[in-house]
């Protein structure tokens, strides 16, 4: 099991409301990388922090936004939920130095779904 | 457009026979390459990764093959046991200088049976 650590668990939402989902990452890594996996696919990149700035995203509208904090934990927001967004989210921590780009260590997901 | 083709999309094998995963991708500038191994409805573990001058790493039962020419990388596992059934992912990234983007395959499922 890794630190990385993400809740809810599982979460029921509508179709046009708004969900916050939370990752805590790994001690001592300073980069949250968050995916979304729809069923029977490969996770799909949303965006990366790094030191609480954004640092990197894939290709996702707008409504999908993030925040690092100081202890780097980190939350995913989504606006105006739409039915494709059912998916597993998951978060990966890592620890960004020198230009390195090391290993991410994913937590156990959210699965989110949107009726 | 970056992309990770894996190859086959699910996999059936019995227990105790070697098989091998296969991985091709269009990533620039490429950086480095994972193997991963998800269990359904768990994140993602590592299993290996590979730069561009390595061409092969292993971490136990499995070995992971890199040819940087042809942008085509193996998985192979050896001697299967029935808790390698999972979906094991390809993951290519792009970049440098501190900012990576990953491009994840759709994975190859395998099924390991008694």
């Amino acid at each position: 099991e890794t630190g990385v650590t993400q809740s809810p668990t599982h979460l029921i939402k509508t179709r046009g409301q708004q969900v916050t989902l939370r990752c805590s990452s790994q001690s001592g890594h300073n980069t949250v990388s968050w995916y979304q996996q729809a069923l029977g696919q490969g996770p799909q990149f949303i965006f990366q922090y790094y030191r609480e700035e954004e640092n990197g995203r894939g290709n996702f509208p707008p409504r999908f936004s993030g925040l690092q904090f100081p202890n780097y934990s980190s939350e995913l927001n989504v606006n105006a939920l739409e039915l494709d967004d059912s998916a597993l989210y998951l978060c990966a921590s890592s620890l960004a130095e020198g230009g390195v780009d090391n290993e991410q260590f994913f937590g156990p997901g959210t699965r989110l779904t949107v009726l | 457009k970056n992309q990770v083709e894996q190859s086959p999309q699910s996999l059936i094998i019995l227990e105790g026979k070697n098989c091998t995963l296969q991985c091709n991708y269009t990533v620039s500038p490429f950086s480095n390459l994972r193997w991963y191994k998800q269990d359904t409805g768990r994140g993602p573990v590592s299993l290996t990764i590979m730069t561009f001058s390595e061409n092969t790493k292993s971490n136990g039962r499995y070995t992971a093959t890199l040819d940087a020419d042809t942008k085509q990388s193996s998985l192979h596992i050896t001697a299967s046991q029935l808790s390698d059934s999972a979906s094991y992912i390809c993951v290519v990234s792009a970049g440098s200088g501190g900012s990576y983007i990953p491009t994840f395959g759709r994975g190859t499922s395998l099924i390991v049976h008694p």
